[in-house]
């Protein structure tokens, strides 16, 4: 079945820095979303992606989704205290509905 | 705003138990999910509800697992009997249309099969 992977698992930013998460799907998606959890908490929706090659902001956050719509990324610059938790990806396989299979996060630590 | 509530907040158990976990997804809503996360784990899909029928569901959502929308207005997931690896927290989720992106998750119910 579909497999969705996230690097890195962990990481520690100093404040201010900046931070990336990268998302891998062993199948070509027909969307992608990304999701916050703070710790605690539930997943908050972020954004989804549908088209090749896409890149959408918010404010400090760029996501991009890859060329052949099996890779995604988000990047945040600057990183604030605010921005601690777990950022996950969830995908949509082209060929199985509308079934999100979640990767397995990054959790982000900010120091500050 | 308005929210994805769902009731309770923790549930403990007995093996084998039946549980039923309940939520109220926001109300001009058509599309309900659940999700569980075992505790440090990533959010898994359990299943899809759409026009008073399931649309998808994943390999967990065995024959133990049910979901009913009773009265309009909740969405109930139901463990018929409930295992030690059932423990996790279930999340509901709802989204407005076919055409919007965004699923609103709820607080979630913390389950504990003892």
């Amino acid at each position: 079945g579909q497999q969705v992977m996230q690097i890195p698992q962990y990481q520690h930013v100093q404040e201010g820095e900046d931070f990336t998460t990268y998302c891998n799907s062993s199948t070509t998606l027909s969307n992608i979303q990304w999701y916050k959890q703070r710790p605690g908490g539930h997943p908050v929706f972020l954004i989804q992606l549908v088209k090749s090659g896409e890149v959408k902001k918010q404010k400090r956050l760029t996501f991009q989704f890859g060329e052949a719509k099996k890779n995604s990324s988000l990047h945040i610059t600057a990183t604030q205290t605010t921005d601690v938790g777990t950022y996950f990806c969830a995908g949509v396989d082209d060929n199985a509905g509308n079934m999100l299979t979640f990767g397995g996060g990054t959790r982000l630590m900010v120091k500050p | 705003e308005p929210e994805v509530t769902q009731t309770p907040s923790h549930q403990v158990t007995q093996m084998g138990q039946e549980v039923i976990l309940r939520c109220v997804p926001i109300s001009n809503h058509l599309y309900f999910y659940w999700y569980r996360q075992i505790l440090g784990q990533k959010v898994e899909f359990l299943v899809s509800f759409y026009n008073n029928e399931i649309s998808e569901k994943s390999e967990i959502f065995d024959d133990q697992f049910s979901v009913e929308r009773p009265d309009g207005s909740n969405f109930t997931l139901k463990i018929r009997s409930t295992k030690l690896e059932d423990s996790a927290m279930y999340f509901c989720a709802s989204k407005k249309d076919r055409v919007t992106d965004t699923q609103y998750f709820g607080p979630g119910t913390r389950l504990t099969v003892l």
